[in-house]
């Protein structure tokens, strides 16, 4: 069956360190790939998209990469900040026109 | 102004009764979205609109009924509530196909039912 899996238990992180987020994902072939950030109580606010063909994705301190033969993602923050704490989730392109599907999300906390 | 904004914000209810989750985008997108977020934090779609046509129906009990007036509104219509439909509800837009670009949500909409 079709699964995608991020570290469920939350990941704690040194302020100023790198963090590094896991997607992996089972019997899907995605063209494309999301990643959003969601804070407690709000809607989840998108950060980056990358594309089956390419390896590497930055905006700003965020980098994100793609390896289909691995069927992985991962997600990078560097220097991290306090405010950089939240759930961050990735979601991938089903297949079918307008859906995407998720990952249950990583809750990330950067202690100062 | 928010882009996509939903109201109400919290709903508390008793079993049985009908609710409506309202939602509106100014972004001028053609496609609208409602999700479930349940208490494991899967997002789950249930249906989308498409300029107003209906894209994808998900298997959700029909109780639940969408309704898509004009292009920028996307409501949710629940009736005979049940216990386990207490979720957070969002709502969503995208220009052109969610799988292939960026998705703009509400401040979703937390469903109780008592």
């Amino acid at each position: 069956s079709q699964k995608i899996e991020q570290n469920s238990e939350a990941l704690n992180i040194q302020e100023g360190k790198t963090a590094t987020l896991t997607c992996n994902y089972t019997n899907y072939s995605p063209a494309y790939l999301q990643w959003y950030r969601q804070d407690p109580g709000r809607g989840p606010v998108f950060l980056l998209l990358i594309r089956e063909n390419e390896k590497e994705k930055r905006k700003e301190r965020l980098k994100v990469t793609f390896d289909t033969t691995l069927k992985q993602s991962l997600f990078h923050i560097t220097a991290s900040q306090p405010a950089d704490s939240a759930t961050y989730l990735c979601a991938l392109d089903g297949g079918s026109n307008y859906q995407l599907i998720w990952g249950a999300g990583t809750k990330l906390i950067i202690k100062p | 102004d928010t882009a996509v904004s939903q109201t109400p914000k919290y709903l508390v209810t008793q079993m049985g009764n009908d609710k409506s989750i309202k939602c509106e985008q100014n972004l001028g997108h053609d496609t609208m979205y409602w999700y479930k977020q349940d208490s494991k934090k899967f997002l789950k779609i249930m249906f989308s609109y498409n300029n107003k046509e209906l894209i994808i129906n998900e298997t959700v009990p029909n109780r639940f009924s969408p309704k898509s007036p004009d292009k920028a509104h996307l409501n949710l219509h629940i009736n005979s509530l049940e216990l386990g439909d207490s979720a957070v509800y969002f709502c969503a837009s995208s220009h052109g196909q969610g799988n292939t670009g960026e998705l703009f949500f509400g401040e979703g909409s937390r469903l109780t039912v008592l």
